[in-house]
């Protein structure tokens, strides 16, 4: 039963260039968060999303971020242009489809670092 | 402002004793608060989920307490071995609210 997969784990992008990371969520979950970690920061939540809708995405910052999840394949979370403040850990969440509360399940997470 | 706050310093304790780690907010609601593990290099691992109209929860050797009135969650770890050592997460939801907002954490450190 394979849990919430990343990929790539670390990635390495120059300044101006596009980071696409993605999400694989475990089987059955179809809400998917992405969050972003500074180095010895909390977990800073991005977008929330259900299988092609957009439910909350408060998170993110207006220009050069989007993130989707299609019917078919991962999650993406894309960010366009990198600039060296992109540079963290970004971690990927995945729940069941319940109402109410639920726990998260991550991912490892992608590092990724803008030279 | 919205704030959720853990004890920023790192705690020190010896192993066999309890650790009690202290998570306040202000300005939430929450429908229910949780607590998470973090390794270094890794991702948050769930540990446990208590409700608003929850005052106790226990796992094992974990027991979390959650007081509304004070606006305060207590994460405890009884019998603490080093492997315990860790970064300790909470997390909440607001009532009504899609996103989950964690702490910075509190780092352990169990001493053998």
């Amino acid at each position: 039963n394979a849990g919430v997969m990343q990929n790539p784990r670390h990635l390495v992008r120059r300044r101006g260039q596009e980071a696409r990371l993605r999400c694989s969520p475990m089987k059955g979950h179809s809400h998917v968060y992405w969050y972003r970690q500074l180095p010895e920061e909390g977990l800073k939540f991005m977008v929330y999303l259900q299988k092609e809708n957009i439910i909350d995405e408060s998170g993110m910052p207006k220009e050069r971020f989007s993130a989707e999840f299609p019917k078919e394949g991962p999650s993406i979370l894309r960010i366009q242009q990198v600039v060296r403040g992109d540079s963290a850990a970004y971690f990927c969440a995945s729940s069941q489809p319940l109402a109410g509360e639920y726990e998260q399940y991550f991912g490892p997470g992608t590092r990724l670092t803008v030279t | 402002s919205q704030k959720i706050e853990q004890n920023s310093e790192a705690l020190n304790i010896q192993e066999g004793k309890t650790a009690t780690l202290t998570c306040n907010y202000t300005n939430y609601s929450p429908a229910y608060l949780q607590w998470y593990r973090q390794d270094p290099g890794r991702g948050p691992v769930f540990l446990l989920l208590i409700r608003e109209n929850e005052k106790e929860k226990r796992k094992e050797r974990l027991k979390v307490t959650f007081d509304t009135t004070l606006k305060q969650s207590l994460f405890h770890i009884t019998a603490s071995q080093p492997a315990d050592s860790a970064t300790y997460l909470c997390a909440l939801r607001n009532t009504g609210g899609f996103k989950t907002i964690f702490g910075a954490g509190t780092r352990l450190f169990v001493k053998a």
